[in-house]
């Protein structure tokens, strides 16, 4: 079946400027993460939803990241005046469990590199 | 941080078996032991994942000591494709993986 989704694939902006990336998680994954992956770095939490909620946003960097899911499918990362260090890999992942299980096995999508001039 | 602990780097030949150890003496009762793999410019793939008992699927094979402290991944017969980071990461319930620097496989042809 579709794996997780991202979209842009690549995304190039000029410092200051606002940018919005997309997550298509798994149909049917009620819990959907986001990470961030700095070059020779391992991926780094961001935020995870249970629904359309955010159940824990502590890995957000600063108030100038955002991220919804409105109808608990798919979700938005959203980037207010970028800046250089803003530039990674932005992962997404989607799991099938419900909240309260004992564990849960994500599933990444291919990310979206954002470059940030 | 990370949890555990892993050799940066191994390398292994076309064919051989491929035997990742990864340390995680501070395990909590409650923590499972998965493993994820990162093909140059992929996001993480899923590997298996186990408590105590030893796993096996499709793809390896989980070997987890009776202590739970640590643990190998076994790729019975690598190939190519196979050359990737392994990262080995404990965690329980619906929490963010933590990922280390990971284990970078070579093979070698």
């Amino acid at each position: 079946g579709a794996g997780v989704s991202q979209t842009p694939s690549n995304k190039v902006t000029e410092k200051g400027k606002y940018v919005e990336l997309r997550c298509d998680p798994i149909s049917g994954h009620t819990a959907l993460y986001w990470y961030r992956q700095s070059l020779g770095q391992g991926p780094e939490f961001l935020i995870y939803f249970q629904g359309t909620g955010a159940a824990d946003d502590s890995g957000l960097p600063n108030d100038r990241f955002f991220a919804v899911r409105p109808e608990g499918s798919v979700s938005t990362l959203k980037i207010q005046r970028t800046e250089r260090g803003d530039s990674a890999v932005y992962l997404c992942a989607s799991s099938l469990t419900p909240p309260g299980a004992l564990t849960d096995t994500q599933y990444f999508g291919p990310g979206t590199r954002l470059t940030v001039l | 941080d990370a949890k555990t602990t892993q050799p940066p780097s191994m390398d292994c030949a076309e064919g051989r078996a491929a035997n990742l150890p990864c340390n995680h003496s501070t395990i909590s009762g409650n923590e499972y032991v998965y493993w994820y793999r990162q093909i140059h410019s992929q996001g993480p793939q899923y590997i298996i994942h186990g408590l105590k008992n030893n796993e096996t699927n499709e793809m390896a094979s989980l070997i987890i000591t009776e202590d739970r402290k640590s643990s190998t991944l076994i790729l019975p017969h690598a190939t190519l494709r196979d050359t990737a980071v392994y990262y080995c990461i404990v965690k329980s319930g619906n929490t963010p993986l933590v990922f280390g620097k990971g284990t970078r496989l070579s093979v070698i042809a």
